[in-house]
């Protein structure tokens, strides 16, 4: 399987911040990977497709880039509406498998 | 607009089955592959199972193998999960979602919950 590993795991940012989440993947996935916002009770949706391709809708503070192992999103600007839980999803073998989690807080 | 309407979710005793149906609309249900995703309470997301457009293949995470069923019916726009031999560790919110793994549109899910 293979495992994603997402850092970091919670981080705290003030509005205006820029912020940078990872996800390492333990082999190479080319760029079948996603990049997910959760907030809570509602279900995820989807910011960031083929590692860098940004989902229709989404405001363009919202960034993404990386093949192969190494994977970056990134919040140009944080926003009040951007508090949540951001996770990463690799589509290139069986099992998916999504990072665990970075939850964005309001310092 | 893509819609994707869960039911089926409930309480039911460890050892029990339960069926989940996913309503699908607002789009051509037969071009896409259909997933099932969970999650625990407090917990992070989990791929679960997937099925192909026409039904002919399905994966799954190994910790369902044998005990879950993905299936579709095209003709109803409809995906399903059928779950048997349920444990506490199922107990979570399962989603319906579009998509193989480029998953691109998510129902509000259904809440499961195994216990006695």
């Amino acid at each position: 399987d293979i495992q994603m590993t997402q850092s970091p795991s919670s981080l705290s940012a003030s509005v205006g911040d820029r912020v940078t989440i990872t996800c390492r993947a333990s082999q190479g996935i080319r760029n079948d990977l996603g990049w997910y916002q959760q907030k809570p009770g509602k279900a995820p949706k989807r910011l960031i497709y083929a590692a860098s391709v940004l989902q229709s809708g989404v405001p363009s503070r919202f960034s993404g880039s990386g093949s192969g192992t190494e994977f970056t999103l990134t919040i140009s600007s944080l926003q009040p509406e951007d508090f949540a839980t951001y996770y990463c999803l690799q589509h290139n073998s069986y099992p998916r498998t999504f990072g665990q989690g970075t939850k964005v807080e309001i310092k | 607009e893509v819609q994707l309407v869960e039911s089926g979710g409930g309480l039911v005793q460890p050892g029990g089955s339960l069926r989940l149906s996913c309503a699908a609309s607002g789009f051509i249900f037969t071009n896409y592959w259909m997933s099932w995703v969970r999650q625990a309470p407090g917990k992070g997301l989990e791929w679960v199972a997937n099925i192909k457009q026409d039904g002919s293949d399905q994966y799954y995470v190994d910790s369902v193998k044998g005990r879950f069923t993905i299936s579709r019916d095209n003709a109803k726009n409809s995906l399903y999960l059928q779950m048997n031999s349920l444990r506490a560790e199922d107990t979570s919110t399962y989603y319906c979602v579009r998509g193989g793994g480029a998953f691109d549109s998510w129902g509000q899910g259904t809440m499961v919950t195994v216990s006695s």
